[in-house]
């Protein structure tokens, strides 16, 4: 069946860590999104990328980074300068260029610092 | 600049109720199309209509619809006899020419349905 894959879907690290985020997608889009979803609020965009090899920052990019050197892959790293990581992680994607598409999302990763 | 509000923060009925949750969205863009998505507990977003900003018809689809309405900025979502399945996290969100790339999405709306 073609989606969305994410993993892992629970996921502990200690403050200073880094901490990689998969996405994998199969429905051969273009354009692959990270959202953070913070109780009681919002999808709040980190980074998204538009075609392989390119991405752009979105919202809430600092102290996250992104790679996209396949079309089907888009990881997210938080890394320990992100100050407040607890979060759950939803990534999405949607055909290129079709502002007018919607976005077909995984099942998200939840990721707490202890 | 482009904004999603859903004032709803809760909402809480009773089961076979009807429900009506709001959105209402800012853009300058003449061409823009909006969207609503349901959130169960499992956390997935579920895609549940795109709507064009040249086509005000509500839409009905069973026992959800669907009212957008140009002249006040809103699109609101009405479910019909709710279930306990519809108990979830419901966000709107807009995408339009100055944001070609981002989907904005709204706070969200809780919906509880009580047996």
């Amino acid at each position: 069946d073609g989606g969305i894959t994410q993993s892992p879907k629970y996921l502990f690290r200690k403050e200073g860590q880094n901490v990689t985020l998969s996405c994998e997608q199969n429905l051969n889009h273009d354009a692959m999104y990270w959202y953070r979803q913070d109780p009681g609020q919002g999808l709040r965009l980190i980074y998204y990328s538009q075609i392989v090899n390119d991405f752009q920052k979105g919202d809430i990019a600092e102290g996250y980074s992104v790679s996209r050197e396949k079309k089907e892959s888009f990881p997210l790293t938080v890394t320990s300068a992100q100050k407040n990581p607890t979060a759950f992680y939803l990534c999405a994607s949607r055909d290129r260029g079709r502002y007018t598409g919607e976005l077909f999302f995984g099942e998200g990763s939840r990721l707490t610092v202890l | 600049a482009q904004k999603v509000t859903q004032a709803q923060t809760e909402i809480s009925v009773v089961e076979k109720e009807d429900v009506t949750l709001d959105c209402v969205y800012e853009t300058r863009d003449t061409t823009y199309y909006l969207f609503w998505y349901k959130q169960p507990p499992s956390g997935e977003l579920v895609f549940l209509i795109r709507r064009n900003s040249f086509d005000e018809q509500n839409e009905i689809s069973g026992r959800y619809s669907w009212n957008f309405q140009k002249s006040t900025s809103s699109f609101n979502f009405t479910i019909t006899a709710s279930q306990v399945v519809d108990s979830a996290v419901y966000f709107c969100a807009l995408s339009s020419d100055s944001s070609a790339s981002k989907i904005i999405f709204g706070s969200g709306t809780r919906l509880s349905i009580r047996p």
